[in-house]
């Protein structure tokens, strides 16, 4: 059974630095890429970016270029997503969701995590 | 870069059909993949490459894709098809990425 097991939820101050988690199971996590989307409260969903963890290869949105870090360690099977200066405008929830990889090309999301709920606030 | 545009809530009788849409400039030309999202879940992947079904979801979900509209259709709406649902597309362009729609909230009357 694949399982993606993200992080607990956080409450973190502005300007603190975070890192979540997620740690895939019951399938290949080499031969997949992990990618990263934030849902605001109330709000849609948005791609964030994505890294393939055989080689570390990641692409990001525009609007999170900079903004985070998207990283691997394939010996544990875990994905991250870190920031090093949270603002209160990054409250929301973090999904992370595996995407299978078709000639270097993640096409689309085949298993989701169960999300982890990041607030900010002084 | 690519938009997506989908209604912002679409309203069914169960039993009925459901039809969800997602605009794009030649959207036909690019495989389409839609999610399915509960209220306080996670999404849940339901039709990928305009028409595959994943294992699991009823044969009551179905997909389209042609010209600049790609469609979601739900068969025999039932209340528990009640969920916001994503249109999402790998988007190659200079700078290859994951586009999203705004999302379509499904409403069963």
């Amino acid at each position: 059974e694949v399982q993606l097991v993200q992080s607990g939820a956080e409450v973190k101050k502005p300007g603190e630095s975070l890192k979540i988690s997620c740690k895939g199971s019951g399938y290949s996590f080499t031969g997949y890429w992990i990618g990263w989307v934030r849902q605001l409260p109330g709000k849609g969903l948005e791609w964030m970016g994505i890294i393939y963890a055989g080689d570390s290869e990641t692409r990001y949105s525009p609007s999170f270029q900079g903004q985070v870090t998207i990283s691997a360690d394939k010996s544990i099977s875990t994905a991250y997503l870190q920031w090093s200066n949270l603002k209160a405008s990054d409250t929301a929830m973090y999904y992370c969701a595996s995407a299978p990889d078709v000639s270097g090309i993640p096409y689309y999301f085949d298993y989701w995590g169960p999300g982890t709920l990041v607030t900010v606030s002084s | 870069s690519y938009v997506l545009t989908q209604p912002p809530s679409v309203s069914v009788p169960p039993g009925k059909t459901a039809s969800i849409t997602c605009g794009g400039n030649n959207i036909g030309s690019k495989s389409v993949h839609w999610y399915q999202q509960k209220p306080g879940q996670a999404p849940v992947l339901v039709i990928y490459y305009d028409t595959d079904r994943p294992s699991g979801i009823p044969e009551r979900f179905s997909g389209s894709n042609s010209g600049n509209t790609a469609t979601l259709t739900i068969s025999r709406v039932e209340a528990g098809d009640e969920a916001d649902y994503y249109c999402q597309v790998w988007d190659s362009s200079s700078d290859p990425h994951v586009v999203f729609g705004g999302g379509t909230k499904l409403t069963v009357l």
